[in-house]
This record gives C-alpha cells, structure tokens and sequence, in this order.
C-alpha cells in the first residue's frame, strides 16, 4: 500500500511554456501532499505543502505565481511551472500522507523537468 | 539549523551489514527517527521510522539508543541494490519531511 506516482516521468519543453505535472495517490487518500525539487547533487528541497481543498503554503523564496498548485482531490495534486526558464529544470518530486501510517510521507519517482 | 548528523559516505561488503549511524542530539519527545532512501534518480523510499523501541520491517532494523540522541540503520545483508544516499529524519508527526545532506552508502560486490 501507498503509492504515490506521477505524470510524466520526464518532460521537455520551449522556454517560456508551461508544464504541468501530476501527482496521484493510488491506494490512499491524501490528506496533504507536498511538492519537492532537486537539482543535481543537491538534496531535495520542500516547495509547498497542500492540503485538500485549500490554498498551498509556499517556502520562502518559492514564487507561488511561477509553481501554481492544485489539490483539487484526496488523492490528486497538480504542479504547473508557468513560463519555464532554463534554470527551472529539475527534478521534481511529490509526496502524500494519509496511508496506512498516516504521519508517514510517501513519495512519488519524480518527473525530471527539462526546459531547453 | 541541521536537526540530524550523519556521516556524509560508507561503503559496505556486498553480503554483509550496513550499519548507518544518525546524530539527533536535540531530540524532542514527540519527534520521531524516521529513515528514507534515494537511490539515483528515484523519488525517495520510506524504510522505517521509531520514536522509542527498536523496530524492525522486513527491510530494515532501527536501534534507537535509550536517550533518544543516536540511532542506527541496519540493513541486514546488504545487496548492490541498496546502493543509495541514506537519509535520518526527526520530525513530529504532522511536520513535513526536512532533508538534509544524508550517508552516501556505496554496496561494494
């Protein structure tokens, strides 16, 4: 049980267009899920944490204009970078909580953003 | 500021057990030692977490020390699979995953 994936698994796109990416809890209903990037050799970095229903919190220094959130459901959460730049490519990793172990995050594989 | 301290790389005998120590000498009472892994371009993979006792799953045993400062990741029989940077957590229940720079663990054939 908790499984977390995520749509597509890899993306490459025009500078100055826009991505989304999904992320999907398939065997529990998320009550909050969390957006994470990482960029090369670095650890991963909390983006934003929302919560069914609600508005998202941002980290400091995350442009929440820029890495709009949807939470629209228990069990889908959609990230869409808007007008993507070169230095927006990353790595781009989801969790979820709300299984079984219901403190416990589960995480996604990631989608590997590149803008060219 | 750093909640946990870990060393930044070990390298372990394919076969044998892999010891990953974790510093978490600021402790609080409600948090809990959680262990992740990521292997290379992987979302991270939850392994086990414990707040007192020493627990087990079927892929790993935590040892949490008796004040709670330190604990130890073992995995049993260490195979290349496992290959992967190792990450100790300490957080409260409802608190968001933090991670810092975790144990590069390199499983040597």
């Amino acid at each position: 049980g908790a499984v977390v994936s995520q749509h597509p698994s890899r993306v490459i796109c025009k500078s100055g267009t826009s991505v989304k990416i999904e992320c999907r809890s398939l065997d529990f209903q998320a009550t909050t899920m969390f957006w994470y990037r990482q960029f090369p050799k670095q650890s991963l970095m909390l983006m934003a944490t929302s919560n069914e229903g609600s508005k998202a919190t941002y980290e400091q220094g995350v442009e929440k204009d820029k890495f709009l959130i949807n939470h629209a459901s228990l069990t889908l959460s959609t990230l869409t970078v808007t007008s993507a730049h070169p230095e927006d490519s990353s790595f781009y990793i989801c969790s979820a909580t709300g299984g079984a172990n219901t403190d416990t995050q589960y995480f996604g594989p990631g989608t590997r953003l590149t803008v060219l | 500021d750093a909640k946990t301290t870990q060393p930044t790389s070990m390298d372990c005998a394919e076969g044998r057990a892999a010891n990953l120590p974790c510093n978490h000498s600021t402790i609080s009472g409600n948090e809990y030692v959680y262990w992740y892994r990521q292997i290379h371009s992987q979302g991270p993979q939850y392994i086990i977490h414990g707040l007192k006792n020493n627990e087990t799953n079927e892929m790993a045993s935590l040892i949490i020390t008796e004040d709670r400062k330190s604990s130890t990741l073992i995995l049993p029989h260490a195979t290349l699979r496992d290959t992967a940077v190792y990450y100790c957590i300490v957080r409260e229940g409802y608190q968001k995953v933090t991670f810092g720079t975790g144990t590069k663990l390199q499983v040597i054939p």
